[in-house]
């Protein structure tokens, strides 16, 4: 069955204190992975997507990471407003549907 | 703004009643997708229409049905509600006239609560 493990499950850090999520995955083929960022009582919204190990995604003060097992998210210097749950998703070559990790609850303080 | 409008935010109601969750993807997407979201089991997929018909399913409950009319608005009912189905549930859409294109752009979601 296909799995999606986020870790850790909630993190808080200063501001300007950097950084990483992981994302772990067991899947029959891997399509894509993709990471998304989810505000309270908003619908989650798209970063990133990458395809193969070894590519790299930037954004800010984002970064995605894959290998063949897992991805990280790091953070740089992060600020207040990137406080929010950061979603983890695989999309496997047969089913094609998106499964999504539980997700990591991020709280950067001032 | 995601461009993918959801109604109603809340819905309060009780069990064994019948309840509908509409939405309406971003102009152009032909794919509508719903999702269930709960505190202990995270984004679960249900459903997948493309251009009106039925593409994928996931983890979908019998009392649970989905449509996409000609004009690709979707609806979600939720039948015979039990406490368990209380949730907030995502509709999104992707990918232009796509089937498969995964970058998906997510409504505010429905919360539902049942009593």
């Amino acid at each position: 069955e296909d799995q999606v493990t986020q870790s850790p499950e909630a993190l808080r850090l200063q501001e300007g204190e950097s950084s990483s999520l992981n994302c772990s995955y067991t899947v029959s083929g891997l399509r894509g992975l993709f990471w998304y960022r989810q505000d309270p009582g908003k619908g989650p919204e798209f970063l990133f997507t990458l395809y193969s190990a070894g590519e790299e995604k930037e954004k800010e003060r984002l970064k995605a990471t894959l290998t063949k097992k897992e991805s990280f998210l790091h953070i740089t210097a992060p600020k207040p407003e990137d406080s929010a749950t950061y979603l983890c998703a695989v999309q496997t070559t047969g089913f094609q549907k998106l499964v999504f990790g539980t997700g990591t609850r991020l709280l950067v303080s001032p | 703004d995601s461009g993918v409008t959801q109604t109603p935010k809340h819905l309060i109601t009780a069990t064994g009643q019948r309840v509908t969750l509409r939405c309406s993807p971003r102009s152009g997407d032909l794919s509508v997708y719903w999702y269930q979201q709960s505190l202990d089991q995270g984004l679960q997929f249900l459903i997948q229409y493309y251009n009106g018909e039925e593409r994928a399913k996931g983890n979908i409950l019998e009392r649970f049905s989905a449509q996409q009319f000609p004009d690709l608005h979707s609806e979600l009912n939720l039948s015979s509600l039990e406490l368990g189905d209380s949730a907030l549930y995502f509709c999104a859409s992707s990918g232009g006239e796509s089937p498969t294109n995964e970058k998906l752009f997510f409504g505010s979601g429905t919360q539902l609560s049942v009593l």
